[in-house]
């Protein structure tokens, strides 16, 4: 149990354009969500937790324009790079955990995101 | 953002061999969870922790919670070359839905 999944496993895009990468929780309820960055050799860094059904909080220097993240259902999040730039260049990571009480987070395998 | 003290940064180990990593913060986690993480993949989570004082152990890894709350550590006895990757160490603050703080990670190599 606990598996979370990622789409797209990788993806390249231009300068300048919008990349949407989605984090389901496939055997499991999450009503709380969170995206991490991971530069390359680099630990993960917390972007924003995203709760079901209300607005992200973001870190600080993470820009919330940039980064739209929707949680639509207590199963899928979405993060939306806007306007990306090569500095975007990332591998973004979700974790979702079951219930609100003690549990611990699972990961997605991860998102490659090349900006040309 | 915040991240633990985790060391070593890297190791270089024969296989048969027992490791040992650390993690220390200069304030109180209420849970500690090591994750393993291999190249491009997302982090899996190896132990939690969630009493101060609590040893546990998942096959050949074995991984503590500091009495102190404070510190966290991680063994792993006769190293297998499927051992490579990156071991994070994570402190979370809160029961709910509170966000981890992680550890710059150790990298470990195992010589065959």
């Amino acid at each position: 149990g606990a598996v979370v999944s990622q789409h797209p496993s990788w993806v390249i895009c231009k300068s300048g354009t919008s990349v949407k990468i989605e984090c389901r929780s496939l055997d499991f309820q999450a009503t709380t969500m969170f995206w991490y960055r991971q530069f390359p050799k680099q630990s993960l860094m917390l972007m924003a937790t995203s709760n079901e059904g209300s607005k992200a909080t973001y870190e600080q220097g993470v820009e919330k324009d940039k980064f739209l993240i929707n949680h639509a259902s207590l199963t899928l999040s979405t993060l939306t790079v806007t306007s990306a730039h090569p500095e975007d260049s990332s591998f973004y990571i979700c974790s979702a955990k079951q219930g609100n009480g003690v549990g611990t987070q699972y990961f997605g395998p991860g998102t490659r995101l090349t900006v040309l | 953002g915040q991240q633990l003290n985790q060391s070593p940064q890297s190791m270089f180990i024969q296989e048969g061999e027992d490791v040992s990593m650390n993690c220390t913060s200069s304030s109180i986690f209420n849970t500690w969870l090591w994750y393993k993480q291999d190249p491009g993949e997302g982090p899996v989570l190896l132990i939690a922790l969630y009493k101060a004082g609590e040893l546990t152990s998942n096959g050949r890894l074995t991984a503590q919670f500091g009495i102190t709350r404070k510190d966290s550590f991680l063994n792993i006895s006769a190293s297998i070359p499927s051992d490579v990757g990156i071991y994070f160490c994570a402190g979370q603050r809160n029961s709910g839905n509170t966000p981890l703080v992680f550890g710059k990670g150790t990298r470990l190599s195992v010589i065959a």
